[in-house]
């Protein structure tokens, strides 16, 4: 079975630049999240989805950051415009519908703005 | 509110020296908890989890941590380390509502 699947792996842009992230969840889950990880650290939530809502939004900067999962699958993160302290990686993960069950991780996706 | 600790973000042990990286987390609820292991330019990978039951709890890759509600500990450990256990480690909680807080991360170094 396939895990989470994030892509681009890599992306430089420049700033001002809009970007977007993509991320396709472990077929069956229907808790998705989006971290951020800052080098050194441990990750942040973005958001959080339960099927296509957004239950936590919280932590998600809603001037410059969005996101959306259409029909509850698949996820995209996007930034515009990005600034130089959004450079880091981004974290996409799953969860099966059981509540407190561990989540499952994609590779990220390594920020880079200059 | 949830929080996690972990205390020291590098530690360096030799190679078959015992791997002891120290959690601590606040919840008003009983939580779940869970140690991941990310090794570099990859994602999380869980290495083990406490939801209910035995408060010891084996891993993979000869890991293993205790639950211990009176000091609201998660302690990892493992024996003997291997220099394979080069890499970040993350504890995490997951209280109520499915939220799942990591803390700041323990960067393992393995001597030879």
């Amino acid at each position: 079975e396939a895990g989470v699947v994030q892509s681009p792996r890599y992306k430089i842009i420049e700033k001002k630049q809009p970007v977007a992230f993509w991320c396709n969840p472990i077929s069956g889950h229907n808790t998705l999240y989006w971290y951020r990880q800052n080098l050194g650290q441990g990750p942040e939530l973005l958001i959080r989805y339960e099927n296509e809502e957004a239950v936590d939004d919280s932590q998600l900067p809603k001037d410059r950051f969005s996101a959306e999962r259409l029909k509850g699958v698949d996820s995209t993160l996007k930034i515009q415009p990005a600034e130089l302290g959004d450079s880091a990686v981004y974290l996409c993960a799953s969860s099966s519908e059981t509540v407190n069950t561990e989540a499952f991780f994609g590779q990220g996706t390594r920020l880079t703005v200059v | 509110a949830q929080s996690v600790t972990q205390l020291g973000s590098h530690v360096s042990v030799s190679e078959g020296a015992l791997v002891l990286l120290r959690c601590n987390y606040s919840s008003s609820v009983p939580p779940y908890l869970f140690w991941y292991v990310q090794y570099p330019n990859q994602g999380l990978q869980l290495l083990l989890k406490y939801t209910t039951g035995a408060t010891l709890v084996k891993g993979i890759n000869g890991f293993e941590a205790e639950f211990k509600k009176s000091e609201t500990s998660f302690h990892l450990t493992k024996p003997s380390a291997h220099m394979s256990d080069a890499a970040e480690y993350f504890c995490a909680v997951i209280t109520a509502g499915n939220k799942l807080t990591f803390g700041g991360g323990t960067r393992v170094l393995v001597k030879p």
